[in-house]
């Protein structure tokens, strides 16, 4: 099975500063359709996980434009440019190349 | 678009439940979905899928076996039958719609309980 690891595992950021979550995959996420399958949801308090980023950097719709993703092959990030306070919240990377999905055990931000 | 789950619960060991999700506001039948569950506190583990006819299905292998995933396109939905319930099943089971290498939708999450 392909591990996701995420770092760090918590985050304390300041209101308006920029924060970055790193996720890193054991094998390369490039499918044989030349697509790479790497998405990232947030998860706030007692609500399911709502996806962000799909296909590494692609912002679905009516999410802030302070989020950010990249990355390639094995190594990707998210970024949100300033924090606000909605951010707070568990946000974990998920692979969708390989048949079995996996995901990453989750970054928790919060706030400073 | 929707998924609604029901069948949520606290079961002994040895047991059995069915969860059940109703899909609406997209068309159903074009789209495989998965089941994934959540260790409160913890990260996410992809437990079962079945594809857009209900011709195949795939488990994790700590479930193979004892879990069974179906679906019925003419009611847009979808089940997952959970036999041999274990403590370790202990999670929230998410229903989510399989948008080919990401998550479309997800369910609102059914907590399960295994503990006698």
């Amino acid at each position: 099975d392909i591990v996701m690891t995420q770092s760090p595992l918590s985050l304390p950021v300041t209101l308006g500063q920029p924060a970055s979550i790193s996720c890193r995959s054991t094998q390369s996420l490039v499918h044989s359709n030349g697509n790479t399958y790497l998405n990232w949801f947030q998860q706030r308090p007692g609500q399911s996980p709502r996806r962000l980023i799909y296909k590494v950097s692609n912002r679905d719709s009516g999410v802030p434009d302070r989020f950010s993703g990249s990355g390639s092959g094995t190594d990707f990030t998210l970024k949100i440019s300033r924090v606000e306070a909605e951010d707070v919240g568990i946000y974990f990377c998920m692979q969708g190349t390989h048949w079995l999905w996996t995901f990453g055990q989750g970054t928790k931000v919060e706030i400073k | 678009m929707q998924l609604v789950q029901s069948g949520e619960g606290l079961v002994q060991p040895g047991g059995s439940l069915r969860l059940s999700c109703a899909a609406s506001g997209f068309t159903f039948s074009s789209f495989s979905m998965d089941w994934l569950r959540q260790v409160p506190g913890k990260g996410l583990e992809w437990v079962s899928r079945i594809n857009r006819d209900g011709t195949a299905t795939d488990y994790a292998n700590s479930v193979k076996g004892r879990f069974t995933i179906s679906r019925d396109n003419a009611k847009n939905t979808v089940s997952l039958q959970m036999n041999s319930l274990r403590a370790e099943d202990t999670a929230i089971y998410y229903c989510v719609r399989n948008d080919y290498g990401t998550i479309g939708s997800w369910g609102q999450g059914s907590l399960v309980s295994v503990s006698s």
